[in-house]
């Protein structure tokens, strides 16, 4: 159990597109998912934390009009990443928690890889 | 600023060794001390997790020992082998975060050699 999908794994686009992607709770479900960037051989960096039914808290420095969160149900968050640039090119990963009170486990995607050219 | 600081960057463990990762914080209300590993390519995976009222856990070959007055938890790999080769993040609750996001420690590459 505990399953949290991505899709895509992987996106190459143009400069100025938008991407979407999407992050699934598999077989439970999640009022909060999170979305992190994480640069080569670097650490994970929140960016904003996906509330269902409400809008999204974004980090410091993260541009909300760029990076779109919608929390359509209680299992799925999308990140949708606007008028694209080659600086956006990374791996982006949610999260889940498996359950609300203080110490829930946190579960992880398998990450999308975004290049823009 | 930096809540969870972890150390070694890299780390390089023969077969049958034991690797050993340490992260140190500074918020006293973490309640919460998840350790997470990741292969290249991969999202994160939870291996395991430790409350401040306990001071070790122990999950098979890994162990996380915790020591509250000196805010450290390390993560023990006993008997590391070539598929523990990965990179390990510990993590902890992000301040201020009513809804519980984590905030990860820099990570640790440890390569075990056959």
């Amino acid at each position: 159990g505990a399953v949290v999908s991505q899709h895509p794994s992987r996106v190459i686009c143009k400069s100025g597109t938008s991407v979407k992607i999407e992050c699934r709770s598999l077989d439970f479900q999640a009022t909060t998912m999170f979305w992190y960037r994480q640069f080569p051989k670097k650490s994970l960096m929140l960016m904003a934390t996906s509330n269902e039914g409400s809008k999204a808290t974004y980090e410091q420095g993260v541009e909300k009009d760029k990076f779109l969160i919608n929390h359509a149900s209680l299992t799925l968050s999308t990140l949708t990443v606007t008028s694209a640039h080659p600086e956006d090119s990374s791996f982006y990963i949610c999260s889940a928690r498996l359950r609300e009170g203080l110490q829930s486990e946190q579960f992880f995607g398998p990450g999308t890889r975004l290049t823009v050219l | 600023q930096q809540q969870v600081k972890q150390s070694p960057q890299s780390l390089i463990v023969q077969k049958g060794g034991i690797s050993i990762i340490n992260c140190a914080y500074e918020n006293t209300a973490f309640d919460y001390f998840p350790w997470y590993q990741q292969f290249p390519g991969k999202g994160p995976a939870l291996l395991i997790a430790i409350r401040p009222d306990v001071s070790e856990k122990k999950e098979g070959r890994f162990t996380i020992s915790f020591n509250k007055s000196a805010k450290q938890f390390s993560l023990h790999i006993m008997d590391s082998q070539p598929g523990d080769s990965a990179t390990y993040f510990c993590a902890a609750p992000t301040r201020g975060t009513g809804r519980r996001a984590l905030t990860f420690g820099s990570g640790t590459r440890l390569q075990v050699q056959p």
